[in-house]
């Protein structure tokens, strides 16, 4: 089975240009997540789809970044216009819908490093 | 929100033991989890230990929780220089919308 995969795994951009990573969750997880590694800091969530529904968008830092999932497979999430604070490792992950029997388990992607200069 | 902490660094020699420490604040959590991140890699699903359990043993890895005072630690037996990452101790907040990390504690493993 394939796992969590993102695109592209790194991205080089210049302040103010936009960017869009992708994320294609595990066939059949219904939750979907991303998450963001700055400076080696800790790993800070953004936000949570369920299916197609943000479930709950609260880590969002502002409105210059947009999160998509239609039809509820792949995610996208852009940034624009980008900022040199926005330089991180964005992490995507899946889990299947059901609770509490440690299905809710979060399976990770490889991440995207994101650099703006 | 939930605050994990973990130490940042931990270097021990192969062969040897490696203790990796995590605390946490406000967690009614059913389970608690750690990830490794290998260098140029994701985050890879290494253990998670149920709440109402103490220790959990997998091969030469074991997970103690102490609940009482909120510390999650990971022991790895017989330390090898393929075990040198990053851990990173994980615990879902409420409804498991989503893991609050710790900043991560590289492993560095001495031949």
């Amino acid at each position: 089975e394939a796992g969590v995969t993102q695109f592209p795994s790194h991205s080089v951009i210049e302040k103010g240009q936009t960017v869009t990573l992708r994320c294609d969750p595990i066939s059949g997880h219904d939750n979907l997540y991303w998450y963001r590694r700055v400076m080696g800091k800790e790993i800070k969530f953004l936000l949570h789809f369920v299916k197609e529904s943000k479930q709950d968008e609260s880590g969002m830092p502002n409105n210059r970044f947009l999160a998509e999932r239609t039809g509820g497979t792949y995610s996208t999430l852009k940034v624009q216009p980008a900022e040199l604070e926005d330089s991180g490792v964005y992490f995507c992950a899946s889990s299947q819908l059901g609770l509490p029997t440690g299905t809710d388990t979060q399976y990770f992607g490889p991440g995207t490093r994101l650099t703006v200069l | 929100g939930e605050d994990v902490e973990q130490s940042l660094f931990l270097s021990v020699r192969e062969g040897d033991s490696s203790v990796i420490n995590c605390t946490y604040t406000d967690s009614s959590s059913t389970y608690l989890y750690w990830y490794k991140q290998e260098p140029g890699a994701g985050l890879q699903l290494l253990t998670y230990i149920f709440s109402n359990m103490d220790m959990k043993q997998d091969q030469r890895l074991t997970v103690l929780l102490n609940k009482k005072d909120k510390h999650l630690s990971l022991r790895i037996a017989d330390t090898q220089t393929g075990d040198s990452a990053i851990y990173f101790c994980a615990v879902p907040g409420n409804n498991f919308n989503k893991f609050y990390f710790g900043s991560g504690t590289k492993l560095n493993v001495k031949p």
